[in-house]
């Protein structure tokens, strides 16, 4: 069973502070990755993708993929209240584009 | 206004009846899949799409199906034999997976909540 393992959280960090969501993922195979917020009773919507090993910035928002140690983490920079929510990271596995998504982890950012 | 729509936002079923869940999209996608999102926990595949008149089983099959008549739609039905099927449905689109090999993101649709009475 293909798995994706998540801190459930939930993070709580201050205003302004750096929060860092950590995913580990078991299938070796596994070439593209996607990082998902999901507010409270809304859908999922794509913040980041990364492909490459190495760091990828887009924004406050920061991707780094390892593919050696099986190990992707989202960096967010100047946290903002805003930013509070579930943050899903999902690998992609067995190709067609299927996901395999953790359960998330709760972020917190208070004022 | 390019997207994907899901109806009804909320639906409610008595156990025992069959109920279909929409999702359209006009993003001209090739790629369709279908969701299931319980409290607390990520996403689970139920079924997907890479093509009209063709679909494959996810993960949690078990108790729905589908059909992909249009580019444009794929309803699922949930069954009566899906024994638990209060859940967040969540339906997604992306293009088909890229020349290269990598694969492409995910959108998503708002969801339905359906609640067994």
């Amino acid at each position: 069973q293909k798995e994706v393992e998540q801190n459930s959280g939930p993070l709580s960090v201050p205003e302004g502070a750096i929060a860092s969501l950590n995913c580990t993922y078991s299938d070796r195979g596994s070439q593209s990755f996607f990082w998902y917020r999901q507010y409270s009773g809304k859908s999922p919507e794509l913040i980041m993708s990364i492909y490459s090993n190495g760091d990828k910035e887009d924004g406050r928002f920061t991707a780094q993929l390892n593919k050696a140690s099986q190990y992707v983490s989202l960096l967010i920079r100047d946290s903002q209240p805003s930013d509070s929510a579930t943050y899903l990271c999902a690998p992609c596995s067995g190709g067609y584009n299927k996901l395999i998504f953790g359960a998330g982890t709760r972020l917190a950012v208070h004022p | 206004d390019g997207g994907i729509t899901q109806s009804p936002k909320y639906l409610f079923r008595k156990e025992g009846q069959n109920v279909t869940l929409s999702c359209e999209q006009n993003l001209n996608h090739d790629a369709m899949y279908w969701y299931r999102q319980d409290p607390g926990q990520g996403l689970r595949l139920i079924y997907y799409s890479q093509i009209v008149n063709d679909f494959q089983k996810g993960d949690i099959a078990e108790g729905y199906s589908v059909s992909r008549e249009k580019k444009e739609s794929f309803p699922l039905t949930v069954t009566s034999a899906q024994k638990n099927p209060t859940a967040f449905y969540l339906c997604a689109s992306s293009i088909a997976p890229s020349e290269t090999g990598f694969e492409n993101e995910q959108f998503f649709g708002p969801g339905t909540r359906l609640t067994v009475l």
